[in-house]
């Protein structure tokens, strides 16, 4: 079973750039079959797709989003990242990092406040 | 882009009854792409289908999902406790992937 577990500041200041990473364990990033995904939730709302990337280093991005929004991969340190620029109150929600369907992080939150 | 409609937004039900969800596309697409996610409180989502019908690993059979077009069900056969929570469609099929809003299975 893949374990993922990300790591980043729980509170970014508004304008300023959101950045998270995965650390994963069970398998290799740099291994194709599946996509290294992040999602999101705001408080009390649904899950929102946010992009993904795969072993090759595609990616594909939410169009709401695509503007702001970069997953790397760091195949060295077997991580994946995000970076959400110019971030906003509506930014607010815990992120989650995915390995396919199936394995997901316990999810971080992230507050976007002054 | 895919808009997946669920419906209702909460269903009350008493365990051992039958819960029927509902989840419609806004076009067709390859069902093949569609899985259905169980949230509880404070918890990160888990995989219950993939594929529109493929019980994932250590699903119960009670669980179950099925396609036809555009429209995609979720069942559970018979509540049990631990079955009260939100229940979300997701397509990773065509991007952007997109999910429902997610229906409430709440105690009746």
């Amino acid at each position: 079973q893949v374990q993922l577990q990300e790591s980043g500041p729980g509170l970014v200041k508004p304008a300023e750039t959101l950045s998270l990473t995965c650390s994963v364990s069970g398998d290799s990033v740099g291994r194709g079959g599946h996509f290294w995904t992040w999602i999101r939730q705001r408080q009390g709302q649904g899950l929102e797709w946010i992009g993904y990337i795969y072993y090759s280093r595609s990616t594909s991005y939410n169009p709401s989003l695509q503007s702001r929004v970069t997953i790397s991969l760091d195949t060295s340190r077997n991580q994946f990242s995000l970076t959400l620029n110019s971030v906003t109150a509506a930014d607010t929600a815990i992120y989650y990092c995915t390995w396919g369907l199936g394995d997901w992080s316990q999810g971080t939150l992230v507050t976007v406040s002054s | 882009e895919i808009v997946l409609t669920q419906s209702p937004g909460t269903l009350s039900v008493s365990p051992g009854e039958r819960a029927t969800l509902s989840c419609r596309a806004s076009q067709v697409f390859d069902s093949t792409y569609l899985a259905w996610f169980q949230q509880k409180p404070g918890q990160a989502p888990r995989l219950l289908i993939k594929g529109a019908s493929i019980r994932a690993t250590g699903i119960p059979d009670r669980f179950s999902g099925s396609a036809s077009g555009t429209d995609f069900t979720l069942t559970i056969s018979r509540l049990e406790p631990e079955d009260f929570a939100v229940y979300y469609c997701h397509q990773y099929g065509s991007a952007p992937w997109t999910f429902g809003q997610g229906t409430k299975v709440d105690i009746k």
